[in-house]
This record gives C-alpha cells, structure tokens and sequence, in this order.
C-alpha cells in the first residue's frame, strides 16, 4: 500500500515570490492536513481539508492557502514568501476522524533565501 | 499556555533498556485523543500509538506503550526494550474533538540509544 507522497522534497526559493507544494495521500483517504515544522515554533497545524473542502484552519497568515482536489490530492501554496516561512512541510492523511492515527508523508524541505 | 508538554528536551539509554518519555497535556475539552509520533532523521512523522480520552485501559503496541493518568493529565510513552535504530525525535500530540481534527504538538523529545 502505498503511503503518503509529498513533492519536491527540496525547494530553494528566493524571497517574495510563490511556492506549490503537492501531497498525495493514501489510497481511500479523504483528509488531509498540513503542518510547518520549524526549529523555533516546532509543528503548527495549517489547515485540513476533507472532500474537498478545508474543514479547519490554523492560525496563519492568508498567504498560506490550499486545496484539495477530487482524487484526494491537495496542493498547499505560499505566496509572497517571507524568510521565515522556511521549513519542513508536513503533509498528513487520515480516513476521518476518530482514533484513526494520521499518516505523514516525508516532508518538503523549503529554504527561502 | 501550553497545551502538549514535554519537559526533556533529550533522553539517553542503553540498548535493551526500557525508557520512558513524558508527555502531560491541558485541555476542557472531556473527549479527545492523544498520539505519539516518532520522527528519524529523514523527517518522516511515524504514528507509534493512540489513547482516546474515554479508552479504560492503557494503549500498547508492541514495544511501546502509553502510561495514561487522566487525572494527572500524563500521557507518558514507555519503550520496552530499546534498539540502536529507536534514535529519534519523539513528538505527543493531541486532538480535542471539539477544535476538530487538528493535532496540536508538544515540543519533542530527543531519544538516543547507544550500544
């Protein structure tokens, strides 16, 4: 079974402009969710999506957006990028809710320079 | 305030060893769930282990299992048996179900497991 898959895994971008990040969750999981890792604030949760629709949001600034397409797949995408929106981003898919555990994918590294 | 503590920022055992990391929590929220989450070097989140709130006994998986008090709101991992490949950044999370589905995380703690 295949697990989650987030790409790139490396991204170098230059402040100011926008970045896509993509994840593909697990076959039949229809939630997904994001999360930034930084070494100063740790893991904050972004926003979820489920059916397409965002069902919950973290405490970010609007240049964070995403989407959630039909076949599950969501795209996360940062715009005027800022040095500190360097991180690791975390994507994460769960059937629903309930004591399913969430499965991670192995991050997109971003570097904003 | 913090809602996910864990107050040692990094742990040492032998192998074979058993070790246990701390995790206490705060919440109102009477229904919720609390998560363990293994992270290497390679950035992978890996899922460990799962209480729910209303759970009577304490979760186990295999070598890890959950220390649950309630009353004390500790949530503590305990592994049995530690191996070399154990190393690892450990992360406790919790999910209120009133907030929904997001998993809100304690700081980590940093595992090393030497021969």
């Amino acid at each position: 079974k295949a697990g989650v898959t987030q790409t790139p895994r490396y991204l170098i971008k230059t402040r100011g402009q926008q970045v896509t990040l993509s994840c593909s969750p697990i076959s039949g999981h229809r939630s997904v969710s994001w999360y930034q890792q930084t070494p100063g604030q740790g893991l904050q949760f972004l926003f979820e999506y489920f059916s397409e629709t965002q069902r919950n949001k973290g405490n970010f600034p609007g240049r964070f957006s995403g989407r959630q397409f039909s076949n599950s797949r969501s795209e996360m995408n940062v715009s005027t990028l800022e040095l500190g929106d360097s991180a690791l981003y975390l994507c994460a898919s769960s059937p629903g809710q309930g004591r399913y555990g969430y499965t991670f994918g192995s991050g997109t590294r971003l570097t904003v320079v | 305030a913090q809602k996910i503590t864990q107050t040692q920022p990094g742990m040492f055992v032998q192998e074979k060893e058993a070790v246990t990391l701390d995790c206490t929590y705060d919440t109102s929220d009477p229904s919720y769930g609390l998560f363990w989450y293994k992270q290497p070097s390679s950035g992978e989140m890996i899922f460990l282990i799962y209480q729910g709130s209303y759970d009577q006994q304490n979760a186990t998986e295999g070598r890890y299992s959950l220390n649950f008090q309630k009353a004390r709101k500790s949530a503590n991992l305990v592994i049995s048996a530690s191996q070399l490949g154990d190393s690892a950044m450990y992360f406790c999370a919790m999910r209120e179900n009133q907030a929904g589905t997001a998993l809100i995380f304690g700081k980590g703690t940093t595992l090393s497991v030497s021969s």
